[in-house]
């Protein structure tokens, strides 16, 4: 069965810092891989997601994440924090299409604390 | 705005009331979602349905009854709820369902 763990629950951090949030899944098979970003009172939108190609994918804000086949690992990084990325970000896989495993499963999300 | 709308966004309601929850969207997808979030807890997927057949029904209780009538409109039927039932409902709908989600603001649920 799928799983997505994020062992990071809440992460405190200053502006400037560097961000590195951790996910790791479980599945044998070919995998999609996002990060969703939910900030304060507002919804839940898709920050990047990974289908194929290059394993370093960038996302909007800054983010950018790297997959790690041989961890099953696909990490959200940014070199430089803002305030405003204080939200709470989950990781989420799913399997391609035709795969018998489709269902999305997210992770228990990392909320992210920033101190101006 | 994500194109994807619930109502209503707050509902207190008794453990022997009725009552629905609604989800439209407008971006002409097939696959539509309903999870529930609550504190301290990972996102739960409840149902899925594609091209307005469910093709997914995580263990959901049957006091949670879902409605697919097209493939821009989502319901949630809820009765006879608990308490441990209040959460935040998100609705959520991708082009297919290997691909990314646009998720609406949720309905937040108080079960008294």
């Amino acid at each position: 069965a799928q799983s997505v763990s994020q062992h990071n629950h809440h992460v405190i951090l200053s502006e400037a810092a560097s961000l590195e949030l951790g996910c790791n899944y479980s599945y044998g098979g070919t995998v999609n891989l996002f990060w969703y970003v939910q900030y304060p009172g507002q919804h839940l939108q898709l920050l990047l997601k990974y289908f194929s190609g290059d394993p370093l994918v960038k996302g909007i804000k800054g983010f950018e994440a790297e997959f790690i086949k041989s961890k099953f690992s696909f990490n959200l990084r940014k070199p430089s924090v803002q305030w405003s990325d204080t939200a709470e970000y989950f990781c989420a896989v799913n399997a391609p299409r035709g795969s018998s495993a489709s269902k999305i499963i997210f992770g228990s999300g990392t909320r992210l604390s920033i101190r101006p | 705005e994500t194109g994807v709308t619930q109502t209503p966004r707050h509902l207190v309601m008794g453990m022997t009331n009725k009552k629905s929850l609604k989800c439209e969207q407008h971006l002409g997808h097939n696959a539509m979602y309903w999870y529930k979030q609550s504190a301290k807890k990972p996102l739960e997927l409840m149902f899925v349905y594609n091209f307005k057949e469910q093709t997914e029904n995580n263990s959901v209780p049957s006091r949670f009854s879902p409605e697919c009538p097209n493939s821009s409109h989502l319901f949630l039927h809820l009765h006879t709820l608990q308490p441990e039932d209040s959460a935040l409902y998100l609705c959520a709908s991708s082009q297919d369902q290997t691909d990314e989600q646009f998720f609406g603001p949720g309905t937040r649920l108080t079960v008294l």
